[in-house]
């Protein structure tokens, strides 16, 4: 079945630095690929999304990339903020039409000041 | 507009007994969704609703969980009786439809269970 895989947490950071948040996927077919945030006491939020390969997903500074050929969709930010600090959750969806999210297993981040 | 709201927020029961959880999605949301979330793990769909019919249940534990969204608008999820590896997150998400990637589904704060 459908599977992804996200890099451990924490990611300890200092303000202003680089963020990477590797992610990769196994599915069948042409899956959408999703970052989710969960702040702190609060629901998720789709953070950004890229429906099919070479796809860049973008919203408040963070950016990823859909690559078919390394089945990868790898978070990133150029400066990070304290108030950045929360779970992400990389995700799919299958090609086929069907909304059924599957998620990685998250990573904290922890931006310092 | 008012998001996803859950009921209540957190729960704490003894196993064997039974508990329900409540989800109003966002107006108009034909689809709505219950996940759950262990700590550590993130959400794994337990079902799936299109207005008040069911459209995939595969993972949800039969023997002990059930869901029901009369008139195709609220929710509630049941466990009875509720086990120790109950204890997690509930969340509820509803989109405008079920079909394709484009339809965001929105996520509620969520039911924190604790299950002693």
């Amino acid at each position: 079945g459908d599977s992804v895989t996200q890099m451990e947490g924490p990611v300890t950071l200092s303000e202003e630095a680089f963020l990477t948040i590797n992610c990769t996927y196994t599915a069948t077919g042409y899956p959408s690929l999703f970052w989710y945030v969960q702040y702190p006491g609060e629901g998720l939020q789709l953070l950004l999304k890229a429906t099919k390969a070479d796809d860049k997903g973008s919203n408040k500074g963070f950016e990823a990339t859909y690559r078919k050929e390394t089945t990868s969709f790898h978070l990133e930010k150029g400066s990070v903020q304290v108030s950045d600090s929360a779970v992400y959750f990389c995700a799919l969806t299958p090609g086929s039409g069907y909304s059924t999210l599957t998620f990685g297993k998250g990573t904290m981040l922890l931006v310092s000041p | 507009e008012a998001g996803v709201a859950q009921s209540p927020r957190y729960k704490i029961i003894e196993k064997r007994q039974s508990v329900a959880f409540w989800c109003n999605p966002i107006s108009g949301h034909a689809t709505l969704y219950w996940y759950q979330q262990i700590l550590g793990q993130g959400p794994k769909l337990l079902i799936q609703f299109q207005n008040n019919g069911v459209v995939d249940d595969s993972q949800l534990p039969k023997d002990r969980f059930s869901a029901e969204r009369l008139k195709g608008v609220d929710s509630t999820l049941k466990i009875q009786p509720a086990k120790l590896e109950d204890s997690a997150v509930y969340l509820c998400a509803s989109s405008l439809a079920r079909g394709g990637s484009s339809y965001e589904q929105y996520f509620g704060p969520g039911t924190r269970l604790t299950v002693t």
